[in-house]
Order: structure tokens, then sequence, then C-alpha cells
């Protein structure tokens, strides 16, 4: 499958700072990349679609204000958490749909980040 | 009612038997279904994908799709300790804005016992 990568792969900081998630497809290009939060034994839950070079499209209940996400380039998309607060602490994880020259078997399947753990002080 | 639904288990296999894990779903037009395995602490992994009905074999693993039960399944056969983990099953639902996204089921975790 296609392979996307994630940076960093773990981060601890202190509550008010900001965090920010880099998330590259590196063997192929992703118009469409997708956000996913996991909290412990709990399910993954979708916060955002994010396309390039358009404004993300953000899930019920996410504030677009505090997760900013920018997809600059087909190989690259950024989660940055603003203010964070210990109730932010979670698993991050990044997604990137096979579009064009990837080495999945179609072009609908989604490829996953090896994720970003975030701890808030 | 759930979009994707899952037992969350926990489900034990003894090593060697044939492990089955169900989903169903709500969105009837729903056209890709996803069965993707995430180890502890690790992120998912794509392990089957299927569109039609009937079975797609891969391996040790076989993905049953019923859409008129709204159902699909993820044979595990020859069961090895290193099936343990936890399995999503992921839908892609029909609504044109959410064309692209996946919603995922709560996860079935496996237990493979030696």
């Amino acid at each position: 499958g296609a392979v996307v990568s994630q940076h960093p792969s773990w981060v601890i900081c202190k509550s008010g700072t900001s965090v920010k998630i880099e998330c590259r497809s590196l063997d192929f290009q992703a118009t469409t990349m997708f956000w996913y939060r996991q909290f412990p034994k709990q399910s993954l839950m979708l916060m955002a679609t994010s396309n390039e070079g358009s404004k993300a499209t953000y899930e019920q209940g996410v504030e677009k204000d505090k997760f900013l996400i920018n997809h600059a380039s087909l190989t690259l998309s950024t989660l940055t958490v603003t203010s964070a607060h210990p109730e932010d602490s979670s698993f991050y994880i990044c997604s990137a749909r096979v579009t064009s020259g990837g080495r999945g078997s179609s072009y609908n399947e989604q490829f996953f980040g090896p994720g970003t753990r975030l701890t808030v002080l | 009612q759930k979009e994707v639904e899952q037992n969350s288990g926990p489900l034990s296999v003894p090593e060697g038997a044939i492990a089955s894990l169900n989903c169903t779903y709500s969105d009837r037009g729903s056209q890709s279904f996803f069965w993707y395995r995430q180890y502890s602490g690790k992120s998912p992994e794509l392990i089957m994908f299927i569109y039609s009905n009937g079975d797609k074999e891969d391996g040790r693993f076989t993905a049953q799709l019923n859409k008129a039960s709204q159902y699909v399944s993820l044979l595990i056969r020859d069961s090895q300790p290193s099936d343990s983990a936890t399995y999503l099953c992921a839908v892609r639902p029909t609504l044109i804005q959410g064309a692209q996204k996946l919603v995922f089921g709560q996860g079935t975790r496996l237990t493979i016992n030696p």
C-alpha cells in the first residue's frame, strides 16, 4: 500500500501552547487527507477533511479555530492544535486517499499515517 | 442508531480456529466497505476492502458483503496469536458531501489464544 508519514510521532507540551503535526504522502499525491482523533479504548473520530488548495471541511463539534488545517501541497497537510489544553491530549492520526500514482489496488482506499501522540500538561 | 456497529468484544478464539468479525451499517446506499486492523498504540492498517456482494478472499482473510442485510463480515482462517488486535469496520457513506470520508465502527477486540 501507499506510505503516509507523520511528524512528530509524539509530543509533550504545556497547556496554552500550540502544536503542529505534519502528515505527508511519501510515494503518491493526495488531494484529500483526513485528520482523526482517537481517545484510549475508543474508535477513530473524524475531525476534518483536508483538501489541497481549499479550506478544510470540519465535522460537527470540531472547532475550526482551534484545530487549524493547511493542505498546501499534494503531499503535505498540517494540523495545528492551538492553545492546547489537557483535554486535547489524544492520539492524532492522519490518512490520505489514493488518487493517482499510488500503489493501492484502487483509487478509493485510505492509508493511515503512524499517528502522533499528544500529551498536554 | 450508530451508522456503523460492531460488537466491541473481546472475542477470544483458539489458535488455528476461524475468527468471525461482524459489522452492520445503517446507510443502505453505501458502496465501499473496509476492514482495518489496529494494534494497541498503533494506527490502523488496511487489510481488506470489498465493494460487491459476496465473498472476497485474500490469503487467510475473507470479507463477506450482504448489501440487502446491510452486513459485512471478516473471517480469519487459521488464526494466529499475531492476529490479536482491534479490527475496525469502515464504510463510505453515499451523501455527496461525505462521499470521500469513512465512518468507523467502534472496533472489535480480538484475542487469539495459543
